[in-house]
Formats: C-alpha cells, sequence, structure tokens
C-alpha cells in the first residue's frame, strides 16, 4: 500500500500567496527526493534532501527534511502562475531498497 | 528533453487484448523503472530493472509483466486488460542504483474500451 502520504491533495490559491506541500511517511527515508509535474507533462526533479533537518532553497521554494527523516516540506513564497502543477515528494524506504515510493502529490492551482 | 523516449505516446485498444509499452532510457542509464499514474491520482510504482535485472517490484499485477533487454531498454507488457487499467504509464530511468534523480519519459497514454 501507500507508504507516503501528502496533504493537501489540492489547493487553490491566489496569485502572490504562498503555498506549502507536506509529505509524511510511516517509516525512516533514507533521503527525499521532490519532483513538479506540470500539466498534461511528465515529473521533472527539482531537489534531494539527505540529512536529518536539511533545509535547501531555489529561490522562491524551500525544502525541509525532518528531524526524524519522515516527514518533509515544499513551500513556496509568493505563487506566480508558473509554478502551477503537481508537486511529488519520493522517497527510499529502507536501506537496500531501490525502488522510490512517491507521494499521493499536491495539485497546485495558481489564480492570477 | 529528458532523454527518456517512450513509445507510443498514446495506445487505444479493448479489454481482453494485449499491449506492450516500449522505453529507451537516457544513454548510459542502467535503472529503468515504470509507473502507473490513473487520472488524478499519484504514481504508482510498478516494476523496476537494472541492467537486465529485476530489482523490485510494487503493485504490478499479475496480468503485467516486464523486461530489460540487454541493449537496456525496457518493455511493459499489458494482457487481459481491463477499463481500470487505462491510465498513463511513465518510464523513468537513472544512472544505477544510486540515489540519482529520476528522469522521466514523456509517458504512454493508454485507453481500453
Amino acid at each position: 500500500g501507500q507508504q507516503v502520504m501528502q496533504i493537501p491533495q489540492y489547493q487553490h490559491v491566489q496569485e502572490g500567496e504562498d503555498f506549502t506541500t507536506y509529505c509524511n511517511s510511516s517509516t525512516t527515508l533514507s533521503n527525499i527526493q521532490w519532483y513538479k509535474q506540470r500539466p498534461g507533462g511528465h515529473p521533472v526533479f527539482l531537489i534531494q534532501l539527505v540529512k536529518s533537518g536539511e533545509v535547501k532553497k531555489q529561490k522562491r521554494l524551500t525544502f525541509q527534511f525532518g528531524e526524524a527523516k519522515k516527514n518533509s516540506s515544499l513551500h513556496i513564497t509568493a505563487t506566480q502562475t508558473t509554478d502551477v502543477g503537481t508537486y511529488f515528494c519520493a522517497g527510499r524506504v529502507g536501506t537496500g531498497a531501490n525502488n522510490l515510493f512517491f507521494g499521493t502529490g499536491t495539485r497546485l492551482t495558481v489564480i492570477p | 528533453d529528458s532523454g527518456v523516449t517512450q513509445t507510443p505516446k498514446h495506445l487505444i485498444t479493448a479489454t481482453g487484448q494485449r499491449v506492450t509499452l516500449r522505453c529507451s532510457p537516457r544513454s548510459g542509464d542502467l535503472s529503468v523503472y515504470w509507473y502507473q499514474q490513473s487520472l488524478d491520482q499519484g504514481l504508482q510504482f510498478l516494476i523496476h530493472y537494472y541492467n537486465g535485472e529485476e530489482r523490485a517490484k510494487g503493485n504490478i499485477l499479475e496480468r503485467f509483466s516486464a523486461q530489460q533487454f540487454p541493449d537496456l531498454h525496457s518493455e511493459l507488457n499489458l494482457s487481459s486488460l481491463e477499463l481500470g487499467d487505462s491510465a498513463l504509464y511513465f518510464c523513468a530511468s537513472r544512472p544505477g542504483q544510486t540515489d540519482s534523480p529520476l528522469h522521466f519519459g514523456n509517458g504512454t497514454r493508454l485507453t481500453v474500451t
């Protein structure tokens, strides 16, 4: 079954508002990756977090990995219409496993 | 362009039929992953191959099978198709078994009527 959950499933924001999606795993993750899928497109890698408590920034995007390595978040400051899409987290569960489990995704709609 | 090629882009077939989806990974990538994405759903992991060998299985039905050939391209075979199999099927590749990013193809959209 699904081991990585994301909330919310959908989010509508006015352009300029902030947005956050949360990723939660039932087990400790070796690392976590974030992907963005534009409407009609394929997932595209954004970033990878490896260390407990790690924080990384990409322009208006801030990614965090929880201290227990069971949760992560993506925060977008001052959303733009180009931020529209579905954001997925993906975690490697367990040591030695090579399969990457994707979260359920958060679909972001930005209203101009 | 991710460098991962999937064919065909679209496939329409009837229930009970069998189809084959093809994936050519990025040059040099040994790992190939298959994912299923149903309408408005997340990415369900199906299967992972590394250098021709199956390495992990996810929620893959017994009616589905896959293989990776010596030239590293992979095929996903779906048989006895049902309406519920209609989905977008993505292939993704990465260099090895490390935690490098996945590079996705554009997907094959399968419609079962």
